[in-house]
């Protein structure tokens, strides 16, 4: 069964403080990692990893994959009293549940001025 | 404003009912999913449907039932409703069927039984 663990399960930091969200998977066939990010509603799509795009990088936010170690790191830089949410990890399952996300438990961010 | 749509926003129900939400995917996308969040399991996948049939489950229970319409929107069926289905329910869609891309949520239905 596919398995997703982020770590820390929660973190408070600082206005302008950096962050280092983690995620590890273990799936049958890997076909991508995604990062969503949560507030009080739906999750929103941050970044989708894939093996031909191992890093992505929007604004303050970037993310890489290390396909060996089977791990996802989510950087966010300067943060903002706006990154406070729930930051989730995916990925989805192959075989014959195509089209299956398997979640983590969210890593729940919290951002003081 | 991820362009899927959800109704309705908040339903409160007895147990022992039955109810049905309601999801309208992003224009062009074939593909929708269900979702359940509750605080002690996270995100659970339910059921896909792709085109009007049904392409994966997940722990779904047999007192809940999807479909999905020649328009394209959705409809997840509960029913016998007991206190511990109360959650989130989250529809999502996607372009393609179940590849590795990524899924747009809408807003969620929370569900209050009582």
């Amino acid at each position: 069964e596919d398995k997703v663990v982020q770590s820390p399960l929660s973190l408070v930091v600082h206005e302008g403080d950096t962050v280092t969200l983690n995620c590890s998977y273990e799936v049958t066939n890997f076909r991508s990692l995604l990062w969503y990010k949560q507030e009080k509603k739906a999750p929103t799509f941050l970044f989708m990893l894939t093996s031909s795009g191992i890093e992505k990088k929007s604004g303050r936010l970037s993310s890489i994959l290390d396909k060996k170690e089977l791990f996802s790191i989510l950087n966010i830089t300067a943060t903002q009293t706006g990154d406070s949410a729930v930051y989730l990890c995916a990925v989805p399952a192959g075989g014959t549940s195509y089209g299956k996300l398997t979640f983590g438990q969210g890593t729940i961010l919290t951002v003081h001025p | 404003d991820s362009g899927v749509t959800q109704t309705p926003k908040h339903l409160i129900t007895a147990t022992g009912q039955r109810v049905t939400l309601r999801c309208s995917p992003r224009s062009g996308d074939l593909s929708v999913y269900w979702y359940q969040q509750s605080l002690d399991q996270g995100l659970q996948f339910l059921i896909q449907y792709y085109n009007g049939e049904e392409r994966a489950k997940g722990n779904i229970l047999e007192r809940f039932s999807a479909q999905q319409f020649p328009d394209l929107h959705s409809e997840l069926n509960l029913s016998s409703l007991e206190l511990g289905d109360s959650a989130l329910y989250f529809c999502a869609s996607s372009v393609v069927p179940g590849g590795a891309g990524e899924q747009y949520f809408g807003p969620g239905t929370r569900l209050t039984v009582t």
